[in-house]
């Protein structure tokens, strides 16, 4: 299963929208509604910031959304704050009931 | 409240295996697969494979079939990766995580480990 291709970096300055795209394939976004994304800062283990394609888990901002498109996943940062300086990773279930994550969008906000 | 603590950073010799634990507590263990993720420095994330504790089935990723075996222990709520054939390139932090939704919906990662790292070094 290969990797999902995310951009390896996006910036913006605070109080801008920001969006990371997520693209994968027929075998996994495209034929499920099961994509996540994480937030990671460094040294840190990831946090679960959407599930099942636009769900926030209780306690994330209501500032994160995503959305998914034929094959493409994307996440939305609106209100760019400097603490969502982080890298972000989508992931999503696949055809053979294993993950898949994305390679890793480092976000800068400048 | 709902906690995954793992086992401390662990050395394995090039060729040996290694085995990973990660205890959970504050919810009903058998309820949640269970996922085992790993990152090499500066890399990005690696999905290692997922386990139903309560059954003690798994799926591995091809890249791993024949190297990794993950257990559950459902006395102590607890799961295990053994990793065998160790590599210089296994050198990584090894997180394990819960499913975000009961019995096996595979949706999200949204309980995680603190992570423990690996290196591997003669």
């Amino acid at each position: 299963q290969s990797a999902l291709t995310q951009p390896a970096s996006v910036s913006g300055s605070p109080g801008q929208s920001i969006t990371i795209s997520c693209t994968g394939s027929s075998s996994d976004i495209g034929r499920y509604n099961y994509v996540s994304w994480y937030q990671q800062y460094p040294g840190k283990a990831p946090k679960l910031m959407i599930y099942d394609v636009s769900n926030r888990p209780s306690g994330v901002s209501n500032r994160f959304s995503g959305s998914k498109s034929d094959n493409t996943a994307s996440l939305t940062i609106s209100g760019l704050q400097a603490e969502d300086e982080a890298d972000y990773y989508c992931g999503s279930f696949t055809t053979t009931s294993t993950q898949v994550f994305g390679g890793g969008t480092k976000l800068t906000v400048l | 409240q709902v906690q995954l603590v793992q086992s401390g950073a662990d050395v394995g010799k090039p060729g040996a295996s290694v085995k990973v634990s990660c205890k959970s507590s504050g919810y009903i263990f058998t309820d949640y697969y269970m996922h085992w993720v790993r990152q090499a420095p500066g890399q990005g994330l690696e999905w290692m494979g997922w386990i139903n504790p309560n059954s003690g089935i798994t799926k591995y990723p091809q890249m791993f079939q024949g190297r990794v075996t993950m257990t559950s222990d459902t006395s102590i709520s607890t799961i295990y990766l053994e990793l065998s054939s160790l590599r210089s390139d296994d050198t990584a932090v090894y997180y394990c995580a819960r499913d975000h939704s009961r019995f096996g919906e595979l949706n999200g990662m949204g309980v995680w480990g603190q992570g423990t790292t690996v290196t591997v070094s003669s």
